[in-house]
């Protein structure tokens, strides 16, 4: 079946724009999270969604990012007022349910963000 | 919050040769340890995983261990190939989230 995707793959952004990135889940997985990857490091966890209640935002790095989801489907993280130390790929990933046996998180491809 | 740390950062083997990659956590209430395979311009897979009730777990040539007492796991690839070479990432499952190693660059050589 389809898998993650994400869109766009690439955005370049001037400093001090907004940006929205976009994440399509897995059908049927409750949980997506958004993670985000500067070059050569780990996978930072920013926010992570489950079905209705409400999501936690413990990783986002400022009040110029945020992330809605409609139920159990589209996501969008929207970065505000752009700066050169966003740039970064931004991951999303989806998982059946976060309780029970179904801990496995699937990722999408990523969007690299620059900005000049 | 859990903490990961991930061992070592490259990694150079010949082809055929076994690799082992050594991840710690801080968090003794963690109860999932997933492994990922990311490829150049491609998103983090998931490779093999193992839950804190089973000691260790293997998928062909990818096995996994995992001590809770000393709470660290290791992923060990066996008789390596080429598509083996990528970055490899753990991560320890607390609290709903997954908090990741900052990965190892594994190069399998020719």
């Amino acid at each position: 079946g389809a898998g993650v995707s994400q869109s766009p793959s690439n955005k370049v952004t001037e400093k001090g724009k907004d940006v929205e990135l976009r994440c399509d889940p897995i059908s049927g997985h409750t949980a997506l999270y958004w993670y985000r990857q500067s070059l050569g490091q780990g996978l930072e966890f920013l926010i992570y969604f489950q079905g209705n209640s409400a999501p936690d935002k413990s990783g986002l790095p400022s009040d110029r990012f945020s992330a809605e989801r409609t139920g159990e489907s589209v996501s969008t993280l929207t970065i505000q007022r752009t700066q050169q130390e966003d740039s970064a790929v931004y991951l999303c990933a989806s998982s059946r349910r976060t309780g029970g046996s179904s801990y496995e998180q699937y990722f999408g491809p990523g969007t690299r963000l620059t900005v000049t | 919050g859990e903490n990961v740390e991930q061992h070592p950062s490259t990694l150079s083997v010949q082809e055929g040769d076994s690799a082992v990659i050594k991840c710690t956590y801080s968090d003794s209430a963690s109860n999932y340890f997933p492994w990922y395979k990311q490829e150049l311009g491609k998103g983090p897979q998931l490779i093999i995983d193992i839950r804190s009730n089973v000691g260790e777990k293997k998928d062909q040539r990818i096995a996994v261990t995992l001590n809770k007492t000393a709470k660290h796991f290791s992923l060990h690839i066996t008789e390596t190939q080429p598509e083996d070479s990528a970055v490899y990432f753990c991560a320890a499952r607390g609290n709903e989230k997954l908090t990741f190693g900052t990965g190892t660059r594994l190069t399998i050589i020719p």
